[in-house]
């Protein structure tokens, strides 16, 4: 079975700063890793994901996350942390036994960005 | 390109009413699914459909079902509602021709039970 762990629910950073979200995967078979967003009152928004080939991942509003098969990890990073990136994470794991239409997801990360 | 659309986007229901909320995905998607979003369980997967056969379900009970139609719209309906049902539920679509297709979310549905 699938399961994602997100270490941290909550993560203060400065403007600026750099910001790191840490996820980790379970799967017994090659994951499929997303990153979505969510902002209060709305729904997930896509930032970036990994199916195969390269796995430095770049996504939107300057985001990246690096798989890692041997640590597991799909850790999602920004260089740089602005106001608006204030928001919850999620990172979630799909794999081929789901066909593709279901995802396991973190219980998240809320990210906190002080001025 | 519209996005996943759902309504109700608010909906206030009566414990032992049953509800249903709707979606419309993206034009050209034929995968849709659904998810509960809580805050003490976060978010879980209830089932998806594509081309109108469920392929994949959740560990909810028989209250929680879906159906889809030819035009890959769908609908859920929880019946007997209980107070726990109250949730942030979002539909997704995707192509959902395989995996790794990007899966797209609408706003959701806030559903409160009272």
């Amino acid at each position: 079975a699938q399961s994602v762990t997100q270490l941290g629910s909550h993560v203060s950073v400065s403007e600026g700063a750099l910001v790191l979200l840490r996820c980790n995967y379970s799967s017994s078979v090659p994951p499929y890793l997303f990153w979505y967003v969510q902002y209060p009152n709305q729904g997930l928004q896509l930032l970036l994901k990994y199916t195969t080939g390269a796995t430095l991942v770049k996504g939107i509003n300057g985001f990246e996350a690096e798989f890692k098969k041997s640590e597991t990890s799909f850790h999602l990073t920004k260089p740089s942390a602005h106001m608006s990136d204030a928001a919850e994470y999620f990172c979630a794991v799909s794999t081929l036994g789901n066909q593709g239409g279901k995802l396991i997801f973190g219980q998240g990360t809320e990210l906190s960005v002080k001025p | 390109k519209a996005g996943v659309t759902q309504t109700p986007r608010y909906l206030i229901k009566t414990r032992g009413q049953q509800v249903t909320l709707s979606c419309s995905p993206i034009s050209g998607h034929r995968s849709v699914s659904w998810y509960q979003q809580t805050p003490g369980q976060g978010l879980q997967f209830l089932f998806e459909y594509f081309s109108e056969t469920q392929r994949n379900k959740g560990n909810f009970p028989g209250r929680f079902s879906g159906r889809q139609f030819s035009n890959s719209r769908s609908e859920m309906n929880v019946s007997t509602l209980e107070l726990g049902d109250s949730a942030l539920y979002l539909c997704a679509s995707s192509q959902g021709a395989q995996v790794g297709n990007t899966i797209y979310f609408g706003e959701g549905s806030w559903l409160t039970v009272v």
